[in-house]
Parts: C-alpha cells; structure tokens; sequence
C-alpha cells in the first residue's frame, strides 16, 4: 500500500525555522518527483516546491525561494522541507505529494499520491 | 505568472449535473488535473490530463476543455461530492504548478 506520511510540523515563533520530513513506502521512491504543498487554515492549495526523482532539478514558488530548502535521500525514502526565516503566513497544513507524470512525454505533471499533512503555526 | 481561475462556489441540487470551469490563458495547450478535497482530508485526484480518470472515479465524474476554460463535470450529483475541487497545469515555461483558487460544490 503507497504511503506518504509527513512529520516535524509544530508551533514555532516568527523567524524560527522548522523541518519536515516525509517518509514515502509502498513504491519506488527514487523512481518519482515529489513536491511540497501547503495549506493556509480556510484557503486553497499553494504549491512551494518540487524536486526530481534525481534531486536535481528542484523548482519554487515565489514565496518559498530563498527561505524554504526542499531535499531528499533516495535511501531512506524520505523527502524534507527546512524552512527558515517563518513568518505568520507560512501556518498552514504543508503535505507531501508524489508526481506523476500525464503523458508518455512527461512534460505534464500532477499530483496523484499526498500525505495527510502536518501542521505548523507560526506565531509568538 | 500563469493563473488559474475557478468560480468561489456552485451549488447544485441532488441529481443534477455540476460545472466547475477554470479559467486560463492559453489553457488548451496545457495539461488539466482536478482534484477533490473533503473537510479535515488530503486531497485526491479526480480527473488527470484533462480528461482522465484515475481507477476507483465513477463514469459521472469527467473533464473536458474548451477555448481557454477546462470544465469538470460531475453527474447525479449526491451529497457525498460536496467538496471544494481545485484544477491544476504544470507551467512549462517556468517549470512552476498552478493551482486554481478552489470551487466549493455545495448540495443543495
């Protein structure tokens, strides 16, 4: 059974930094892109980053490059998220995702495996 | 950046059909997926590449583009579809995802 299951969230204070991690099992991991997307409390989904199955390309939003720093280790499955520099903003249900890709060319993506998400709150 | 726009809400009473349009430039050159989330849960894919539908989602649900809209259908519409659903492209020029702002289907 596929699983992604993701932990580290909690309460941090503004300029604080936290670390999520993801631990992916019921597939090949190293076979698949796998991405951050988070979830601020009553608002719609806001894609932060991705990171190919190589971990290299890795791609941000705007609002992530420069603070967040997405990584994995193809060894123990697992995919992280270091986040620096928190802001209220960033609290939200960040989740784990697994890509896919929707053509034989793969130059389409989507998501088609998440996690259950952690939360964060960032506040003082 | 590219950006997607669905309508904030669309209600539909039991057994009929529902439309969640997502709006974009140029969208019929790109790849649509949308995407299903109840209260308190993950998200799940409901249709992918436009028109697609994973294992496990019913014929009703479907996909479709038209112009610069894509149009996600869900037909005999029960209470169990009351959800918010989000379209998705991959923004190849920027290597970038894009999420749609959200519809909440309500059942009336």
């Amino acid at each position: 059974q596929e699983q992604l299951v993701e932990s580290g969230g909690g309460l941090v204070k503004p300029g604080g930094s936290l670390r999520l991690s993801c631990v992916a099992s019921g597939f090949t991991f190293r076979d698949h892109y796998m991405s951050w997307i988070r979830q601020a409390p009553g608002k719609g989904l806001d894609w932060i980053s991705y990171i190919s199955n190589s971990g290299s390309p890795i791609y941000y939003s705007d609002s992530a490059r420069g603070r967040f720093t997405i990584s994995r280790d193809n060894a123990r499955s697992s995919l992280y998220l270091q986040m620096n520099s928190l802001r209220a903003e960033d609290t939200a249900i960040y989740y784990c995702a697994r890509l896919r890709c929707s053509s034989a060319s793969c130059f389409w993506r989507y998501f088609d495996s998440w996690g259950q998400g952690t939360p964060v709150t960032v506040s003082s | 950046s590219y950006v997607l726009t669905q309508p904030p809400s669309v209600s539909v009473a039991p057994g009929q059909t529902a439309r969640i349009t997502c709006g974009g430039n140029n969208i019929g050159s790109n790849s649509v997926h949308w995407y299903q989330q109840k209260p308190g849960q993950a998200p799940v894919v409901v249709v992918y590449a436009d028109s697609d539908r994973p294992s496990g989602i019913p014929e009703r649900v479907s996909g479709s583009k038209s112009g610069n809209t894509a149009t996600l259908t869900i037909g005999r519409v029960g209470a169990g579809d009351e959800a918010d659903y989000y379209c998705q492209v991959w923004d190849t020029s920027d290597h970038l995802v894009v999420f749609g702002g959200g519809t909440k289907l309500t059942v009336l």
